[in-house]
């Protein structure tokens, strides 16, 4: 079965600094890698996936993430954060394999930017 | 966050009483998912509907009943819940394209339900 980790509860930045918010993954299959940000209240939206292709995956907002199939990781980055990137980020993970399989999420990570 | 609506925003109900969540998607998709979202722990997944069949019921409780009548509009019957139902029930959809994994699936606002 498939799953997802996001080992910080909480990643605190500078507004103007560079952003890495860590996801790692474990799957049978290929990966089906998804990043969603949440604000206060709000329902959960899409900023990018990697399902083939590049490793470096472009997404919204100025944010990108980096597929390592070494590592297993999937993490997400801006090189500039903005006080309104502040949210909470959720990693998740599909396994590529046939028939239905569902999306896994990880449990989020809460990205504070300070002016 | 147009794409996918959800009424209402807020809930509050007694555990014997009876309510319903509703979903509804504009963007054409043709599955339609419920997720349970509760602090610190990961989004539940709890029924997900493709061309309106029922896939897949990942052991709710019955006191949470799922009707899809078509593509666009999904709802959530709830009936003698439990205090610890208390969550943000979140909607989602996406274009299944055939069961390739790939697609992304679009949440709505989420209904944030409280039970007494």
């Amino acid at each position: 079965a498939q799953s997802v980790a996001q080992p910080e509860d909480q990643v605190n930045v500078a507004e103007g600094n560079p952003l890495t918010v860590k996801c790692t993954y474990s799957v049978s299959g290929n990966p089906y890698l998804f990043w969603y940000v949440q604000y206060p209240n709000r329902g959960l939206q899409f900023l990018l996936k990697y399902i083939t292709g590049d490793n470096l995956v472009k997404g919204s907002y100025g944010f990108e993430a980096e597929f390592n199939k070494s590592q297993t990781s999937f993490h997400l980055k801006k090189p500039s954060a903005l006080v309104s990137d502040s949210a909470l980020y959720f990693c998740a993970v599909r396994d590529g394999g046939t028939g239905f399989q569902k999306l896994v999420f990880g449990t989020g990570t809460r990205l504070l930017v300070s002016p | 966050e147009t794409g996918v609506t959800q009424t209402p925003r807020h809930l509050v109900m007694g555990m014997t009483n009876k309510k319903s969540l509703k979903c509804e998607q504009h963007l054409g998709h043709n599955a339609m998912y419920w997720y349970k979202q509760s602090a610190k722990k990961p989004l539940e997944l709890m029924f997900v509907y493709n061309f309106k069949e029922q896939t897949e019921n990942n052991s709710v409780p019955s006191r949470f009943s799922p009707e899809c009548p078509n593509s666009s509009h999904l709802f959530l019957h709830l009936h003698t819940l439990q205090p610890e139902d208390s969550a943000l029930y979140l909607c989602a959809s996406s274009q299944d394209g055939g069961g390739a994994g790939t697609d992304t699936q679009y949440f709505g606002p989420g209904t944030r339900l409280t039970v007494l």
